[in-house]
């Protein structure tokens, strides 16, 4: 069975730092990849996907993830993050042929103003 | 507007008793989902519908019914509420089943559910 992993469980930061939050996963074969936001008392949010193609992904608010395939690994990142960045972040990989991507158990960031 | 919906936002309840939540999605999704957050943030699948047709059932207790009276329709009954029912539950659809490319999951906003 796939797994994924995010090893960093709470990171906090101040305002303009540059924050890059890692995301490790299992399988071996074809995968799409996802990072979704948590804010508080929200519900989730599509951050970003890799599917194909280019393996630097942009998404929206200035958020981008690199899928290294030989690392097994889709680490998103934003150069420099805002109070309003504050939440909790989800990676999640589906495997060819499942059905349903697996998530990591989020990381939680906090942004100092 | 709204994507995917659910009700109740919140919802306490005492043990034992039974409750039902409910979620809608206007997308014309096929699949639909139902994952519980527990208090560890930790996001696990407990359902999935296709169609109409239950596709996925995740190791989840008999007290947990799906029910999917139509495509756009996927509510969650619970019998003998246990205070370890105490989490957040999410909703879900996506265009197909499939798996494929493009294949993205919406979520609702969740259901606060509290058991005492």
């Amino acid at each position: 069975a796939q797994s994924v992993s995010q090893h960093n469980h709470h990171v906090i930061l101040s305002e303009a730092a540059s924050l890059e939050l890692g995301c490790n996963y299992s399988y071996g074969g074809t995968v799409n990849l996802f990072w979704y936001v948590q804010y508080p008392g929200q519900h989730l949010q599509l951050l970003l996907k890799y599917f194909s193609g280019d393996p630097l992904v942009k998404g929206i608010k200035g958020f981008e993830a690199e899928f290294i395939k030989s690392k097994f690994s889709f680490n998103l990142r934003k150069p420099s993050v805002q109070w309003s960045d504050t939440a909790e972040y989800f990676c999640a990989v589906k495997s060819g042929g499942s059905y349903i991507p697996t998530f990591g158990r989020g990381t939680s960031l906090i942004v100092h103003p | 507007d709204t994507a995917v919906s659910q009700t109740p936002k919140y919802l306490v309840t005492q043990m034992g008793n039974d409750k039902s939540i409910k979620c809608e999605q206007n997308l014309g999704h096929d699949t639909m989902y139902w994952y519980k957050q527990d208090s560890k943030k930790f996001l696990k699948i407990m359902f999935s519908y296709n169609n109409k047709e239950l596709i996925i059932n995740e190791t989840v207790p008999n007290r947990f019914s799906p029910k999917s009276p139509d495509k756009a329709h996927l509510n969650l009954h619970i019998n003998s509420l246990e205070l370890g029912d105490s989490a957040v539950y999410f909703c879900a659809s996506s265009h197909h089943l499939s798996g494929g490319p493009g294949e993205t999951q919406y979520f609702g906003p969740g259901t606060r559910l509290l058991v005492l």
